[in-house]
């Protein structure tokens, strides 16, 4: 199972937004509305910030949104602030009890 | 508040063999699909087994298929993975973490296991 394709790194000035892609197949995100996406702040664990594509966990601030098209996700902080600089990971179910995760994003804050 | 904690990590040679443990508290522990997910140093996280509620499924990566075996004791709201035939590869932090809508939604500090001669 190949990792989901994400870029590298990502940044914006506070107050702007950033979108972050992860794109698979259509055996993975293409299939099942099942992508999460995981806010990781380095020496910490992940935080699930989106599941089932678009749904925020409550708690987490509305200006973390997922969306999807076909064998792409994405992810879009909007309003960035200095405490969303971190690494952030897709994930999705790939079927057969299978999971895969994206390559991770950095995003920094400029 | 739910919460993990891993432990049991440590130096093992290859070849050798480990077990974690996943300590849970704060919801009911036997409701729930409970995975590891581990990270390299410096690398992305990558899923690696799954158990269900009641311990009588278990999935893995193909990975680690033969030599890691997830289980689980809901008396003791217990997660475990034995992990032998340990690869310099296997070498990562280990979360556990639980499941929810097919992603995870509680996730423990993680423990550090380094395969080295």
């Amino acid at each position: 199972q190949s990792a989901l394709t994400q870029p590298p790194s990502a940044s914006g000035s506070p107050g702007q937004s950033v979108a972050i892609s992860c794109t698979g197949t259509s055996g993975d995100v293409g299939a099942y509305n099942y992508v999460s996406w995981y806010q990781q702040h380095p020496g910490k664990a992940p935080k699930l910030i989106i599941h089932e594509v678009t749904k925020r966990p409550s708690g987490v601030p509305d200006r973390f949104s997922g969306s999807k098209s076909g064998n792409t996700a994405s992810l879009t902080v909007s309003g960035l602030q200095a405490e969303d600089e971190a690494d952030y990971y897709c994930c999705s179910y790939a079927g057969s009890n299978n999971y895969v995760f994206g390559t991770g994003t950095k995003v920094t804050v400029l | 508040e739910a919460q993990l904690v891993e432990s049991g990590g440590g130096l093992v040679q290859p070849g050798g063999s480990l077990r974690l443990s996943c300590a849970a508290s704060g919801f009911t522990f036997n409701n729930y699909w409970i995975h590891w997910v581990r990270q390299a140093p410096g690398e992305g996280l990558v899923w690696v087994s799954r158990i269900n509620t009641d311990g009588s499924a278990t999935f893995y990566a193909d990975s680690v298929k033969g030599r890691f075996t997830i289980s689980r004791d809901n008396a003791k709201n217990t997660l475990y993975v034995q992990m032998s035939s340990l690869r310099v590869e296997d070498t990562a932090v280990y979360y556990c973490a639980r499941g929810y809508s097919q992603g995870f939604d509680i996730w423990g500090p993680g423990a550090m296991v380094t395969v080295s001669s």
